[in-house]
């Protein structure tokens, strides 16, 4: 297993357009988590999956923000008619069952600009 | 609401010395710690916890201390290696260790040869 899967690793799109982020987490792990980190701010919590269900949201996570996990496998972050303010790198992280005792594993990211 | 915070942002020690990386937090409610290492280009790596019920947890160099009563925690670092030069996290969750975890603003290392 080579870890936590993030692509595309830089994404640079234009102002109201589309994009979609996807994360493979290691295999063993249930629990699927994204994050978004800004320049000189810790890594902010988005939302949490156990296996395919979507148990908490973030009130970061606007209406234009959606994120699946489809067979509690693979998951994607879908950000619509993107802002210059989305611009930011978007982490990815999953867990065993037994919970976090032992940290997340976090993916490399995907960076995002917004032109 | 910053709800874990460090409030120095950088800190440079001699190779070999001790780094003391600071973290205050808010909510009572937080009974699982967590300290991330991070380099450039590459996400937060787990380097260490501490569940509330302890004040001390050691491995290896690492050693985290926490002060529940004044909402504080410590990472030690000794010896302080220049591989050790990253930006290190800090970060708790109030689920017991399950969910969601709230990190701090980061704390750059720099340990000098």
């Amino acid at each position: 297993d080579t870890g936590v899967s993030q692509n595309p690793r830089h994404k640079i799109t234009k102002r109201g357009q589309n994009v979609t982020f996807r994360c493979d987490p290691i295999s063993e792990h249930n629990r699927l988590y994204w994050y978004r980190q800004t320049l000189g701010q810790g890594p902010e919590f988005l939302t949490y999956f156990q296996n395919e269900a979507q148990l908490e949201k973030s009130r970061l996570l606007s209406d234009r923000f959606s994120a699946e996990r489809p067979k509690g496998s693979f998951s994607t972050l879908e950000i619509q008619r993107t802002e210059q303010g989305d611009s930011a790198m978007y982490l990815c992280a999953s867990s065993p069952p037994t919970g976090i005792h032992g940290g997340y594993t976090f993916g490399s990211g995907t960076r995002l600009t917004v032109v | 609401d910053q709800q874990v915070k460090q409030n120095s942002p950088s800190l440079s020690v001699q190779e070999g010395r001790i780094s003391i990386l600071n973290c205050d937090y808010t909510n009572s409610m937080f009974d699982y710690f967590l300290w991330y290492k991070k380099y450039p280009a590459e996400g937060p790596t787990f380097l260490i916890s501490i569940s509330s019920i302890k004040d001390k947890n050691e491995d290896g160099r690492f050693t985290v201390f926490l002060n529940k009563s004044a909402k504080h925690l410590s990472l030690h670092i000794v010896p302080s290696q220049p591989g050790d030069s990253a930006v290190y996290f800090c970060a708790a969750s109030d689920s017991g260790g399950y969910q969601k975890v709230t990190f701090g603003t980061g704390t750059k290392l720099q340990v000098i040869p």
